[in-house]
């Protein structure tokens, strides 16, 4: 069984820190996807990284993956109220895995003003 | 845009009632899955499908049963609802060739 160790479990900071969540396992994905949730709502995807070392920017947010494969990080620069939620990583095993994933605990970021 | 839709959103039965929770997708996606989602657990695999009448169990199907007779609807069925049973449920759908799965909004079950 393959897991995926999410850290921290809560983060509560200050409108415009920064921030980094993380993920690690000792399996490796074939692909590793962020997902962010809001209250009464369903994960929404984030972005998928695919190769070893890529990093991905979606505005203040910055993903990487790790160059093995096994873990993966999420840097949130200037952080808004906006950001608030649940944020969830999740690893794909791949091959005929029918395109199972296996989620991190989730961490709960709360953004003050 | 793919929907995922879920039959309820807030849903309270008994201890040894029956309950189903509906899920339908409107993408003809292949894939479907059922998880349930408790605080600092994360999203449990329940069990999953990968074709019409295909199902395959995931990481905690005790207690659960599903039935997919049409490709666009995956139905959670627990037999003999307990407490421990009381969660988020959370439907979602994935095409073959893409790790992204596409989630419902989620059922909130309480069982008394």
């Amino acid at each position: 069984t393959q897991l995926l160790e999410q850290s921290p479990q809560f983060l509560s900071i200050q409108e415009g820190e920064n921030l980094t969540v993380y993920c690690n396992s000792s399996s490796v994905f074939s692909s590793l996807q962020w997902y962010r949730q809001e209250p009464g709502e369903g994960p929404v995807l984030l972005v998928t990284v695919v190769t070893g070392g890529e990093v991905k920017k979606l505005k203040r947010l910055t993903f990487q993956f790790g160059d093995a494969r096994k873990d993966s990080s999420l840097h949130i620069t200037a952080a808004q109220t906006g950001d608030t939620g649940l944020y969830l990583c999740a690893g794909a095993a791949g091959g005929t895995s029918y395109g199972k994933l296996t989620f991190g605990q989730g961490t709960i970021l709360t953004v003050h003003p | 845009d793919v929907k995922v839709t879920q039959s309820s959103r807030y849903l309270v039965k008994r201890t040894g009632e029956k309950v189903f929770l509906e899920c339908v997708q409107d993408m003809d996606h292949e894939n479907m899955f059922w998880y349930r989602q408790d605080p600092g657990l994360g999203l449990r695999l329940i069990y999953f499908s990968y074709d019409v009448k295909m199902k395959e169990k995931g990481d905690i199907p005790e207690g659960y049963s599903v039935s997919r007779e049409k490709k666009e609807r995956f139905s959670l069925i627990l037999e003999s609802a307990s407490t421990n049973q009381t969660s988020m449920y959370l439907c979602a759908s994935r095409t073959g060739g893409t790790d992204t799965q596409y989630f419902g909004p989620g059922t909130r079950l309480t069982v008394l």
